[in-house]
């Protein structure tokens, strides 16, 4: 069964710390590992990771894949209370006539001034 | 409008009544899907539309649920004899791909479902 687990569950940190998210996945016909960012609403899209070793930056947020050790980190430096969200970790599985997203429960992060 | 519209964004249902709720995915969006968010849980993947045809619904939880999307555009979600484990946010999500799949898919705000 395809299953996406993420730690920890939750996280309150300080203004100005670095936080490390955790996400590791077995996903039957896996093409990609996603991260998305939910703010009470809509989830929005960060990072899609294909190749294993290969950073992806945007602004104070990087992430990176081990496809042999089945898992990926999500890193926030400098934090705001502004990146307080749940962060969702979803496998992307192709296959047949299907692609569908299986995501994990979340971290839930605060971030406090 | 320019994102995924989805309403209504909040239900309240009796136990045993019928709901529908409706996606109204980015105009030219080949793939709509629908998730189930329970509260403190991470979406969970219902079905998946690529124009009108529905090639996967192996996630819906009973077959009291049915989703259509006769046009390959706006898509409905029903729910029949609507039970309390029913309650959560229906996310529809877009995406303008099918195969070569880019990961950015595009979510509505959700319709929250209270099943009393």
């Amino acid at each position: 069964e395809d299953k996406v687990v993420q730690s920890p569950l939750s996280l309150v940190v300080h203004e100005g710390d670095t936080v490390t998210l955790n996400c590791s996945y077995e996903v039957t016909n896996f093409r990609s590992l996603l991260w998305y960012k939910q703010e009470k609403k809509a989830p929005t899209f960060l990072f899609m990771l294909t190749s294993s070793g290969i950073e992806k930056k945007s602004g104070r947020l990087s992430s990176i894949l081990d496809k042999k050790e089945l898992f990926s980190i999500l890193n926030i430096t400098a934090t705001q209370t502004g990146d307080s969200a749940v962060y969702l970790c979803a496998g992307l599985s192709v296959g047949g006539a299907t692609n569908k997203l299986i995501f994990g429960t979340g971290t839930l992060l605060a971030v406090q001034p | 409008g320019a994102g995924v519209s989805q309403s209504p964004r909040y239900k309240v249902a009796k136990r045993g009544q019928d709901v529908a709720l409706r996606c109204d995915p980015i105009s030219g969006h080949v793939s709509l899907f629908w998730y189930q968010q329970a509260l403190g849980q991470g979406p969970e993947f219902l079905t998946y539309f690529q124009n009108e045809a529905q090639l996967d619904k192996s996630g819906l939880p009973s077959d009291r649920f049915f989703a259509e999307r006769p046009e390959g555009s706006v898509s409905t979600l029903k729910i029949q004899r609507t039970q309390q484990e029913d309650s959560a946010v229906y996310l529809c999500a877009s995406s303008p791909w099918t195969e070569a799949y880019t990961g950015e898919l595009f979510f509505g705000e959700g319709s929250r479902l209270t099943v009393l």
